[in-house]
């Protein structure tokens, strides 16, 4: 079935270091990617996706490309910040037997120091 | 504020009873997503709901069910709860319930079972 692996955390930066998350995925169909954060107490909000290959997404500094070639999405943002301490998921959602429910892969922590 | 509400925050429960979880998806949405998420088994899709009708069904247990109702809101029912039913059970809604679609998510209902 579809899955998602995502780098091992915690990772812990300082205050305007570059920041990368892998994600690679693996899916029969033609799925869309997503990037969700989860602040401390808080649901889960999209940061961002990208619905075909090539597609880039972004959002508040974020991007990630679609890569079909290499089956990847991975997080960056050139300068990160305190605020940007959180829990980051990667995500796809495919048309195959579980409708379009999001396969998430284990979550990512991120904590920046200033 | 996603616009997805979820009651209650907290909940509090003996192993063996009866819980009701409660979702109202954003405004104009009509398909539903219970999600779990534990520290051991991470996110994971539940089942989802469109319109009223079931649409997709992921690990959810026999002792749970759910259902949507005409005005949308959708309950999640556990029965029978055991240690393991303790986690964080998050609803998410979208317009359509189709691939690609952004799901929007609750704040969640935090399930302890002692």
């Amino acid at each position: 079935g579809d899955s998602v692996t995502q780098m091992e955390g915690p990772v812990t930066l300082s205050e305007e270091a570059f920041l990368t998350i892998n994600c690679t995925y693996t899916a029969t169909g033609y799925p869309s990617l997503f990037w969700y954060v989860q602040y401390p107490g808080e649901g889960l909000q999209l940061l961002l996706k990208a619905t075909k290959a090539d597609d880039k997404g972004s959002n508040k500094g974020f991007e990630a490309t679609y890569r079909k070639e290499t089956t990847s999405f991975h997080l960056e943002k050139g300068s990160v910040q305190v605020s940007d301490s959180a829990v980051y998921f990667c995500a796809l959602s495919d048309w195959d037997q579980a409708g379009t429910a999001l396969i998430f892969g284990k979550g990512t922590t991120l904590s920046v120091s200033s | 504020d996603s616009g997805v509400t979820q009651t209650p925050k907290h909940l509090i429960t003996a192993t063996g009873q009866r819980v009701t979880l409660r979702c109202s998806p954003r405004s104009g949405d009509l398909s539903v997503y219970w999600y779990q998420q534990s520290l051991d088994q991470g996110l994971q899709f539940l089942i989802q709901y469109y319109n009223g009708e079931e649409r997709a069904k992921g690990n959810i247990l026999e002792r749970f069910s759910a259902q949507q109702f005409p005005d949308l809101h959708s309950e999640l029912n556990l029965s029978s709860l055991e240690l393991g039913d303790s986690a964080l059970y998050f609803c998410a809604s979208s317009l359509y319930g189709q691939g690609g679609e952004t799901q929007y998510f609750g704040p969640g209902t935090r399930l302890l079972v002692l």
